[in-house]
């Protein structure tokens, strides 16, 4: 079965920049979305088509593609960001969807 | 604003069948170039897609569930259901319903753009 990998958790201080990176074999045939869930909540659209933000969404979020990784930039990072970060795409048919295992983002 | 709300039966026994409806507010189930979906979210871990269901009724399911799952919509009522067979401690999931744009003109592409609260099913003897 297709699978998506994130790193299982990512540390940072206030203020510096934090990448999450998501690997998969038909991200370069496949768009990928970012999603943030703190606890207890659904998860929240932050990127869309790799790259693009959603309106709300602070423009100190960021996504870019490079063949079969893309990565979620989190830059000048706040105490706010501190949640659990999510890759989600399809397998090459479209089909099936499917989650990276997450990642926690650390605010030290 | 399109608003989604899970619902249930409750805690399930083991080898016993999870029933959950969504109720979907706000616009229509039936609206066109959009699947209604399940996803779950065991405590503490990931989110994993368990199915779709289309506009003309077809469905898609993850392989790893797709013995124990039926995903179905009742258009009179706007909402949509899961079931899902023979359950285990495995299953015991915070269960999301979700809306997931499928035409080539979403604006956000296909993504999962709006998500119900998600309600906690407990599989236990």
């Amino acid at each position: 079965s297709y699978e998506l990998t994130q790193p299982p958790s990512v540390s940072v201080s206030p203020g510096q920049t934090a990448g999450i990176t998501c690997s998969g074999d038909a991200l370069p045939k496949q768009y990928a979305y970012w999603y943030r869930q703190k606890p207890g909540q659904a998860p929240v659209l932050v990127i869309y088509k790799d790259t693009e933000r959603p309106s709300g969404i602070p423009e100190r979020f960021s996504g870019s593609s490079s063949g079969t990784t893309v990565t979620l930039t989190i830059s000048g990072v706040q105490a706010e960001d501190e949640a659990d970060y999510y890759c989600q795409s399809a397998d090459n048919n479209g089909a099936y969807v499917v989650f990276g295992g997450g990642t926690k983002l650390t605010v030290l | 604003q399109l608003q989604l709300q899970e619902s249930g039966s409750g805690p399930v026994k083991p080898s016993q069948t999870l029933s959950l409806t969504c109720a979907v507010s706000g616009g229509s189930i039936s609206s066109g170039g959009y699947s209604w979906n399940w996803i779950r979210q065991p405590p503490g871990k990931g989110l994993e897609w368990i199915g779709s269901i289309y506009d003309d009724g077809t469905t898609d399911y993850n392989p790893s569930l797709k013995s124990r799952v039926t995903i179905s919509v009742d258009r009179s009522k706007n909402q949509f259901a899961l079931k899902l067979t023979s359950v285990t401690a495995a299953d015991t999931a915070v269960y999301f319903c979700a809306r997931r744009c499928t035409t080539a003109s979403c604006f956000l592409g296909y993504c999962f753009d709006y998500w119900g609260q998600g309600t906690l099913v407990t599989v236990s003897s």
